[in-house]
């Protein structure tokens, strides 16, 4: 397996912009998480999925950012509009179940820059 | 509120020496506590887990341990290596229903040649 595979690597758009971060989890993986870690806060969790359903969202820090996942190999994170403050570097990762016994499998993350 | 609590100083140690990492928790009663490996530029990779009911766990030459009573894991990298430079996160589940883990900020440990 590939790992989790998210694109794009790196992000720079301007205030007001729509963005849309994407992720594929490792394939038998029920469970799909999308961070995002800054300096000041660390990593954070935003969402998280279960065989594709949203189950928590209470980490999503405004309205203007919404999560989608339409089948078990593909997620989205959108924010529109984006602001300078969402600049981050986000993740995505899967696991097999809840509690990620053999550990939780990251992508190698977003780089989003709002100027 | 609930915290967790790593060193936020980068720790220095030289080659061949044993590591020491430390990771308090406050407010959580974790059934399961993992450590993560993060490389610049990388995502967090995972090393290791374990569970409450359980005080030591090895592997290779990492060592684990988890103190329910003092709320602390202790983490270990015996005869450290330059390669062993990156950054170490612990991870907290509270078990019960699914909410995932919770990240601490991690400590900066760089093995000196």
């Amino acid at each position: 397996d590939a790992g989790v595979i998210q694109s794009p690597r790196h992000e720079v758009t301007e205030m007001g912009q729509e963005v849309t971060l994407r992720c594929k989890p490792i394939s038998g993986h029920d469970y799909l998480f999308w961070y995002r870690q800054t300096m000041m806060r660390g990593l954070e969790l935003l969402i998280y999925f279960n065989n594709n359903v949203p189950i928590d969202d209470s980490g999503m820090p405004e309205d203007r950012f919404s999560a989608k996942m339409p089948n078990a190999s593909f997620s989205t994170l959108k924010i529109q509009p984006s602001e300078p403050r969402d600049s981050a570097v986000y993740f995505c990762a899967s696991s097999l179940g809840p509690l990620g016994v053999a550990g939780y499998t990251f992508g190698s993350g977003t780089r989003l820059t709002v100027v | 509120s609930q915290k967790i609590e790593q060193n936020s100083e980068a720790l220095n140690i030289q080659e061949g020496k044993t590591a020491t990492l430390t990771c308090n928790y406050t407010n959580y009663s974790p059934a399961y506590l993992q450590w993560y490996r993060q490389d610049p530029g990388r995502g967090p990779v995972f090393l290791l887990l374990i569970r409450e009911n359980e005080k030591e766990k090895r592997k290779e030459r990492l060592k684990v341990t988890f103190d329910t009573t003092l709320k602390q894991s202790l983490f270990h990298i015996t005869a450290s290596q330059p390669a062993d430079s990156a950054t170490y996160l612990c991870a907290l589940s509270s078990g019960g229903g699914a909410d995932g883990l919770t990240f601490g900020k991690g400590t900066h440990l760089i093995i000196q040649p």
